[in-house]
C-alpha cells in the first residue's frame, strides 16, 4: 500500500481482556517494528521484525505481549490480560533498509485505553 | 547502552524567527541520527538524517540539523518558523550495532503567531 496502515485507529477494553492490533506495512518493506508511545513519553521500542529472521523481542515489557508477522508482511501485536499501564498509542513502523537507515515510515497508531 | 536527551520538553518561538531544538546522544562508535515530526492525531514524519559526510544535514520543510560528534549533539534548526511548524518532534539515535532506533521523549514546538 501507499502507507504503512493500522487498525483499528481506537480501541477501548476492559481490564483482563485481550487486545489485537495490526500493522499493515509498505508493500516490499522487509523491515517492521513496533513502538509504543505513552503520554508525555517518547518511543518505547518493542519488537523488531526483518525478513525471515527471528524477531528482536529485547523490548516487550512482559510475557503478556507477544507478536506476529506472517508472511513477511502483516503483523500482530497481542496484549493478553490487558492492565491500565497498558494504555498507550501503538505505532506500527516500516523501512525497506534492515538497518534502518532510510528512515521509517510510521503509522498512524491504535490509541489503546483500558479502562 | 545508547540513549537521547531532549532537554527541553517545550520551545515557543515567534513567527519568522530561528528555531532550534536541541538533541545530544549518547551512543558507542559511529551514530545514525534522525529526526521525526509527529503532527497532533498523525503517525511520526521523517524529517532527516545523518549517517556520513557532511555534518549539516538539509531535510524537509526547510529543516536541517548539525551533526557536532564533539558535543554529542544534532541539534534540529529552521532560520524562519511558521506557525505550521508547531508540533512534536523526536531525536533518534541507532548505533552501528543495533537494528532500531532509540528515541528521545520529544519536544513541543510552539509558533506564535
Amino acid at each position: 500500500g501507499a502507507g504503512v496502515s493500522q487498525s483499528p485507529s481506537n480501541k477501548v477494553t476492559e481490564k483482563g481482556k485481550d487486545v489485537e492490533l495490526r500493522c499493515d506495512p509498505i508493500s516490499g518493506h522487509t523491515a517492521l517494528y513496533w513502538y509504543r508511545q505513552s503520554l508525555g513519553q517518547g518511543l518505547e521500542f518493542l519488537i523488531y521484525f526483518q525478513g525471515n529472521s527471528a524477531p528482536d523481542k529485547s523490548g516487550l515489557p512482559s510475557d503478556r505481549f507477544s507478536a506476529e508477522r506472517t508472511g513477511g508482511s502483516v503483523s500482530t501485536l497481542t496484549i493478553q490480560r490487558t492492565q491500565q499501564e497498558d494504555s498507550a498509542v501503538y505505532l506500527c513502523a516500516s523501512s525497506s533498509g534492515g538497518q534502518g537507515n532510510y528512515g521509517y515510515t510510521f503509522g498512524s497508531g491504535t490509541r489503546l485505553t483500558v479502562v | 547502552a545508547q540513549s537521547v536527551a531532549q532537554p527541553e520538553d517545550q520551545v515557543n518561538v515567534a513567527e519568522g524567527n530561528p528555531l532550534t531544538v536541541k538533541c545530544t546522544y549518547s551512543v558507542s562508535g559511529n551514530p545514525y541520527l534522525f529526526w521525526y515530526v509527529q503532527y497532533p492525531n498523525r503517525g511520526l514524519q521523517f524529517l532527516l538524517k545523518y549517517i556520513t559526510g557532511d555534518n549539516l544535514v538539509k531535510g524537509s520543510y526547510g529543516f536541517e540539523a548539525e551533526f557536532n560528534k564533539s558535543q554529542t549533539s544534532f541539534h534540529l534548526k529552521k532560520p524562519s518558523a511558521l506557525v505550521s511548524d508547531s508540533a512534536l518532534y523526536f531525536c533518534a539515535v541507532r548505533p552501528g550495532s543495533a537494528r532500531q532506533l532509540t528515541f528521545g521523549s520529544g519536544t513541543q514546538l510552539t509558533v506564535l503567531p
